[in-house]
């Protein structure tokens, strides 16, 4: 079946980069995303990227993708203690009632000023 | 852009009764809507996928007598949690497909369900 793999906790310093891996399993996927999850709140999309592509880049982030080894990541320039969050990451799958995203447990990602 | 309105965002409820969450789509029609749960630390499960004018196919282990979706507009979607208890409590969301790839899913804003 579908599984997508997140590590779970990520710590970093106000002014780092962080990056934030994923790995996932259904090479059918079509577009693959990057959602951010403050506490309480519902999800907000941050980026896509379609799986024909390498790499994306949207001002401070940065997704690179690997298809061979089904290898998703995001990397947060100049990291702001307002990144703090929970960040999934999420495949497209084809169900037999539409299309539904697939999601990973999630990386806690925790900024320290 | 595209909005999914959810609401109860919370809700308290006794043991045995059932609560009934709402999702509307408000600029846009949601032929198809995605329910999810989320336990606390943990990712978000496909509980159902509902489509307008039909039944609502769900995912391996989910109970469709206890979790019953309606979605019988273009843009409503309802999720009633019948004869709720303690371990029903979780955090629930809805999601929507939008044509613009771009866009992608939105989502609601969630609902916090707490069975006493």
């Amino acid at each position: 079946g579908e599984d997508v793999e997140q590590s779970l906790f990520l710590s970093v310093r106000e002014g780092d980069s962080s990056v934030i891996n994923c790995t996932y399993t259904d090479s059918s996927s079509t577009y693959l995303y990057w959602y951010k999850q403050e506490p309480g709140a519902g999800l907000q999309l941050l980026t896509y990227i379609f799986s024909n592509m390498d790499m994306k880049q949207d001002q401070r982030l940065t997704v690179l993708l690997n298809k061979k080894d089904k290898h998703l990541s995001l990397r947060i320039a100049d990291t702001q203690t307002g990144d703090s969050a929970i960040y999934f990451c999420a495949e497209s799958i084809a169900d037999q009632a539409g299309t539904a995203l697939i999601f990973g447990k999630g990386t806690t990602l925790s900024v320290s000023s | 852009g595209a909005v999914v309105s959810q609401h109860p965002s919370w809700v308290i409820c006794k043991s045995g009764t059932s609560v009934k969450i709402e999702c509307r789509s408000l600029d846009f029609q949601a032929t198809t809507m995605f329910w999810y749960r989320q336990f606390p630390k943990q990712s978000l499960m496909l509980m159902a996928t509902s489509n307008e004018g039909s039944k609502a196919t769900y995912e391996q282990g989910v109970e469709k007598d206890k979790f019953l979706i309606n979605h019988a507009s273009l843009t409503l979607s309802t999720l009633t949690v019948t004869s709720a208890h303690p371990e029903d409590s979780s955090f629930y969301i809805c999601s929507a497909r939008i044509q613009d790839p771009l866009e992608g899913y939105t989502f609601g804003s969630g609902t916090r369900l707490t069975v006493v």
